[in-house]
């Protein structure tokens, strides 16, 4: 099976500019989760799409916004970036059935955004 | 949100068991626990989950009490690879991580 994969795998932009982040979930799954982990901390969950829509968000402004595809991939946008937005971005992907998560999360190894 | 607690850190020796405890005061009726693995500049893994009682995998055991409100994850024999960071998460829907439990695994 093919697990998730991210890219790019580190990107470096400057504050103000946006960014977009892309993540391939794996086969059979038809959920996408995105996180923020700052170093030395745990991650903080962004979103989560399911069936194309937004389907929970966390603490996160309206300037993180994503995109899932037909084919379950799917995009993070992040505009006007500010430095904390510096950190390791992870996509995971999962498999929802009716109103229970029906598989663990199957993480990608990350983008790191530096943002300078 | 099923909010978590753990240890921020744990030292062990090669070969010794590991037990990671997580508490989960207000964990909902549906669900399940789960525990993730990390290492630096990776995404987490899945090590194991549980609903009640007593789980076990080729890697792990997850022993859970009748009231649900904490977990114990148990590494038997652990090795220098098992140094990482180990998360505990407990919601069907919003997937909130804790700091996690760095666990360093000396010779």
């Amino acid at each position: 099976e093919t697990g998730v994969t991210q890219s790019p795998t580190h990107l470096i932009k400057t504050r103000g500019q946006q960014v977009t982040l892309r993540c391939s979930s794996q086969s059979g799954h038809n959920t996408v989760s995105w996180y923020q982990q700052a170093l030395g901390q745990g991650p903080q969950f962004i979103f989560q799409y399911y069936r194309e829509e937004e389907n929970g968000r966390g603490n996160f402004p309206p300037r993180f916004s994503g995109l899932q595809f037909p084919n379950y991939s799917s995009e993070l946008n992040v505009n006007a970036l500010e430095l904390d937005d510096s950190a390791l971005y992870l996509c995971a992907s999962s498999l929802w059935v009716g109103s229970a998560l029906g598989s663990p999360l199957h993480f990608g190894n990350g983008t790191r955004l530096t943002v300078t | 949100l099923a909010k978590t607690t753990q240890p921020i850190s744990m030292d062990s020796y090669e070969g010794q068991e590991v037990n990671i405890t997580c508490s989960h005061n207000n964990i909902a009726t549906n669900d399940y626990i789960t525990w993730y693995q990390q290492f630096p500049s990776q995404g987490p893994r899945f090590i194991i989950q549980g609903y009640k009682t007593k789980v076990t995998n080729e890697v792990a055991s997850l022993f859970i009490p009748a009231d649900r409100k904490s977990s114990t994850l148990s590494l038997p024999r652990v090795s220098l690879s098992d140094t990482a960071v180990y998360y505990c998460l407990g919601s069907a829907r919003q997937l909130t991580f804790g700091s996690g439990t760095q666990l360093t695994v000396l010779p």
